[in-house]
């Protein structure tokens, strides 16, 4: 089944102990991406790759980062998480890192930084 | 710099009832993509339709429609006779080639109920 996967789907945790979020598609998406979702502003894009090794801030990158070492893999990591980042965060991917292609999102993993 | 406002944050009717959800955008490219998604209250992020900038014909499909009007830089969606299923936030989104790629911004929802 074509899918997006996140795991953890739920994390409590407390804040500066560093956490990682995984990512994995498995249909070959050259393009992926990370968002959070907060009430009453949408989704805000984080970080995003366009290809394996290539990656960049979108509207929210600050506080953290990402790597693409293989294609499916796309882990968001908080290196040192701070009760802002408690939030509902998807990873999405889309083929042919082209805009007009929709994307495909994960179940969404939600934290929360004590 | 890219915007897009949704700004109904909820909306109520009554099923078979009609309903618009607004979509307004700012952006400076002329190449540019819209799109819709849905997320039910299970939580998934659903794709329902995109439209290029150079594509202004509005689409139908079941009882969605789209209305899309760069003079007036709306992508509005329309649901005909809702159903209790429909109730959902709705998404709009704008995506555009940026400078390192291409960034999506998604407007902040509107949430709608459908009540029977």
């Amino acid at each position: 089944e074509a899918q997006v996967t996140q795991n953890p789907r739920y994390l409590i945790t407390v804040t500066g102990k560093k956490l990682t979020v995984t990512c994995s598609q498995n249909m070959n998406h050259e393009y992926m991406s990370w968002y959070r979702q907060d009430p009453g502003l949408g989704l805000r894009q984080i970080y995003y790759s366009m290809n394996v090794e290539v990656t960049d801030k979108g509207d929210v990158p600050e506080g953290y980062k990402v790597s693409r070492k293989e294609k499916r893999n796309f882990p968001l990591i908080l290196e040192s998480p701070s009760p802002n980042q408690t939030s509902l965060y998807f990873c999405a991917s889309s083929p042919l890192a082209v805009p007009y292609n929709e994307q495909f999102f994960g179940p969404g993993t939600r934290l929360t930084v004590l | 710099a890219q915007k897009v406002t949704q700004a109904q944050t909820e909306i109520s009717v009554v099923e078979k009832e009609d309903v618009t959800l607004d979509c307004v955008y700012e952006t400076r490219d002329t190449t540019y993509y819209l799109f819709w998604y849905k997320q039910p209250p299970s939580g998934e992020l659903v794709f329902l339709i995109r439209r290029n900038s150079f594509d202004e014909q509005n689409e139908i499909s079941g009882r969605y429609s789209w209305n899309f009007q760069k003079s007036t830089s709306s992508f509005n969606f329309t649901i005909t006779a809702s159903q209790v299923v429909d109730s959902a936030v709705y998404f709009c989104a704008l995506s555009e080639i940026d400078t390192g790629g291409f960034k999506t911004i998604f407007g902040a929802g509107t949430r709608l109920f459908v009540k029977a």
